[in-house]
């Protein structure tokens, strides 16, 4: 069974740019979270979807969104990127959707700012 | 204060070594728990999952629970050089407002050495 898959694996941008991250989920799995990891704050929840549907926000700017698709896929867009939006990206999927579900990870794709 | 606290260590032992990794946390929602494990370069990898006070074995690893005293642990034994990793704690709340959200420990660094 293929784990989660995200792409780009590397992108570098420079500030003021906007950048899209991909992630397919686990199959069969419909619930899908994004997390920011970087060295200082660890790693971070940014928003959940499930059916389509964000369900839960972190505490990030609204230049930060998202969205799924129909098959479950989900993608995440940053815009007017910052220098401080450098960080390993971070996509996981679970079944359905609550705490109670256990979340595996996909890869990552590490975002360098210049 | 963080809600999920973890020492970043690093922590170095000898192969063959028991190792224990432990977290606290301070949100009584908290109902779920969960350990990682992430190689350099790999996102995080559900290496534990559970959801009551007590223990949880699989193979080389145990995970213990104390929700009296909001601490979680990971003991590896017999450690192996192929151990060496970042070890992330995690929780969820049952549901409610926080669809999807982990919070994570900031992991702690290990290094078995042969």
């Amino acid at each position: 069974k293929a784990g989660v898959t995200q792409t780009p694996r590397y992108l570098i941008k420079t500030r003021g740019q906007q950048v899209t991250l991909s992630c397919s989920p686990i199959s069969g799995h419909r619930s899908v979270s994004w997390y920011q990891q970087t060295p200082g704050q660890g790693l971070q929840f940014l928003f959940e979807y499930f059916s389509e549907t964000q369900r839960n926000k972190g505490n990030f700017p609204g230049r930060f969104s998202g969205r799924q698709f129909s098959n479950s896929r989900s993608e995440m867009n940053v815009s007017t990127l910052e220098l401080g939006d450098s960080a390993l990206y971070l996509c996981a999927s679970s079944p359905r959707e609550g705490g109670n579900q256990p979340q595996h990870f996909g890869d990552g794709t590490r975002l360098s700012i210049l | 204060q963080k809600e999920v606290e973890q020492d970043p260590g690093p922590l170095s032992v000898p192969e063959g070594a028991i190792v224990s990794l432990n977290c606290t946390y301070s949100n009584s929602a908290f109902q779920y728990f969960m350990w990682y494990r992430q190689y350099s370069r790999k996102g995080p990898e559900l290496l534990m999952y559970t959801y009551s006070s007590g223990n949880k074995e699989d193979g080389r690893f145990t995970a213990q629970v104390d929700k009296s005293s909001k601490y979680i642990s990971l003991f590896i034994r017999d450690s192996q050089p192929s151990d060496s990793a970042t070890y992330l704690c995690a929780t969820s709340n049952a549901g409610g407002t926080s669809y999807g959200k982990l919070t994570f420990g900031q992991g702690t660094i290990l290094t078995v050495h042969p």
